[in-house]
């Protein structure tokens, strides 16, 4: 079955380490899109990529950084500079044939 | 830049009943694309029914309904014959009509399905 994982679905980490999130997808969209979800504010953009090697700043992109060297991979790396990183992340993607996004299971992100 | 409202952050109806979730968004483009979709308790994001907007004719997915009025911004999501599944979490999205381009999402709405 074609879709999105996620993993790890939880994840903790200590204050000033670096995280990386991983979003895989197999059904061969272009693009592909990191949000972050916190109570009361829906879902924020971070980072998105329309192509591989190529991605664009999302809203909240401070302390974030990604890669896009595969078509099916779109790795989100947390790093010790984002101020409150502890979230719900959501990785999704999309044809540019349809327009809508699908999404991943998510990864709790949990730094303490 | 587009903005997309909900202002009702929680609503709950009985079992079987209609239920009328809204959302207005602002935007300067004549064609782009407006989704609802329903985050369960799972959390997993699952698109529920999308409008183009240069269509008049407003979409339908069982018994999930849209009244979409373009003059006036407003995207409102009707759920008929209410169900316990129905209990979520529901966002309103905003995507231009360039194909793969960014969603904007409303802050949400936490519909509650009561037994």
């Amino acid at each position: 079955d074609g879709g999105i994982t996620q993993s790890p679905k939880y994840l903790f980490r200590k204050e000033g380490q670096n995280v990386t999130l991983s979003c895989e997808q197999n059904l061969n969209h272009d693009a592909m899109y990191w949000y972050r979800q916190d109570p009361g504010q829906g879902l924020r953009l971070i980072y998105y990529s329309q192509i591989v090697n190529d991605f664009q700043k999302g809203d909240i992109a401070e302390g974030y950084s990604v890669s896009r060297e595969k078509k099916e991979s779109f790795p989100l790396t947390v790093t010790s500079a984002q101020k409150n990183p502890t979230a719900f992340y959501l990785c999704a993607s999309s044809t540019d044939r349809k327009y809508e996004q699908y999404f991943g299971p998510g990864t709790r992100l949990t730094v303490t | 830049a587009q903005t997309v409202t909900q202002s009702q952050p929680e609503m709950s109806v009985q079992e079987a009943e209609t239920v009328t979730l809204s959302c207005t968004y602002d935007t300067s483009e004549n064609n782009y694309y407006l989704f609802w979709y329903k985050q369960p308790p799972s959390r997993q994001m699952i698109l529920v029914i999308r409008q183009e907007a240069y269509k008049q004719q407003n979409a339908t997915e069982n018994r999930f309904s849209v009244n979409f009025q373009k003059a006036a911004k407003s995207f409102s999501l009707k759920i008929s014959d209410s169900q316990l599944g129905d209990t979520a979490m529901y966002f309103c999205a905003f995507g231009r009509d360039f194909g793969n381009e960014k969603l904007t999402f409303g802050t949400g709405t936490r519909l509650t399905i009561i037994p």
